[in-house]
């Protein structure tokens, strides 16, 4: 299996579920992100790994938390999470060079519906 | 702070006629360019990227895109669409950051086909 695998595709759940997400890199990168991707919005950058540590939390609500255990895997844990939460969660990863920007290879997403 | 403009949110092109996507960014050092694309349901996909050098660059699937210094833009062109390049196009923009790579992405345009 190659490129950015996210599982499951789509979600249902309710707001007082608890619910993972889960992506997996098979490039060898070091970097791995979480995206929320909502209609009628940019993309929105929510967490960034570099070498498995988190170097970029850009406000996003406690009820997501992130988590990788190593350079292939990202989750994301939902707890309590609320209808406008509701939208399209894209994985990436890229390779790190220090500084340099390379391009980011994305998984397929899944759609999360809050009801 | 970087950020992408892509002012045409929705163009309908006929099959057979040729495209132009347009993409205007700020950024305050040299850019690293991106555009990408998804189909329904699916993840991005990179199109081409710009880094440095030939300021006109060859993508996949026919695409090119011409870096403009002196009017922050990267358009994307195709000469002669297919129908199977119905999606929606995102530019983005690579910012460099404490060793880690940020993009920034435009809203996206949905490119529409018709017969």
């Amino acid at each position: 299996e190659t490129g950015v695998t996210q599982t499951p595709r789509h979600l249902v759940m309710g707001m007082t579920n608890k619910k993972s997400l889960k992506c997996e890199q098979h490039l060898g990168h070091n970097a791995m992100y979480w995206y929320k991707q909502s209609a009628k919005k940019p993309l929105e950058l929510m967490f960034v790994y570099s070498l498995e540590e988190r170097v970029e939390n850009n406000s996003v609500p406690s009820r997501f938390s992130p988590e990788c255990p190593n350079s292939s895997h990202l989750f994301l844990h939902l707890h309590t999470l609320q209808p406008e939460d509701s939208a399209l969660y894209l994985c990436a990863s890229s390779q790190d060079f220090g500084g340099r920007v390379s391009e980011a290879f994305f998984g397929q997403g899944t759609r999360l519906t809050v009801v | 702070a970087q950020s992408v403009t892509q002012p045409d949110i929705h163009i309908t092109v006929s099959e057979g006629a040729s495209l132009e996507l347009r993409c205007n960014y700020s950024y305050g050092a040299t850019p690293y360019l991106f555009w990408y694309v998804q189909s329904p349901g699916q993840g991005l996909q990179l199109l081409l990227k710009y880094f440095s050098g030939d300021t006109l660059v060859q993508g996949i699937k026919g695409f090119e895109a011409e870096f403009k210094r002196s009017q922050s833009s990267f358009n994307l062109r195709k000469p002669s669409v297919h129908w199977s390049d119905a999606a929606e196009y995102f530019c983005a923009v690579g910012a460099q950051g404490f060793g880690n790579e940020k993009l920034t992405f435009g809203t996206g345009t949905r490119l529409t086909i018709i017969p």
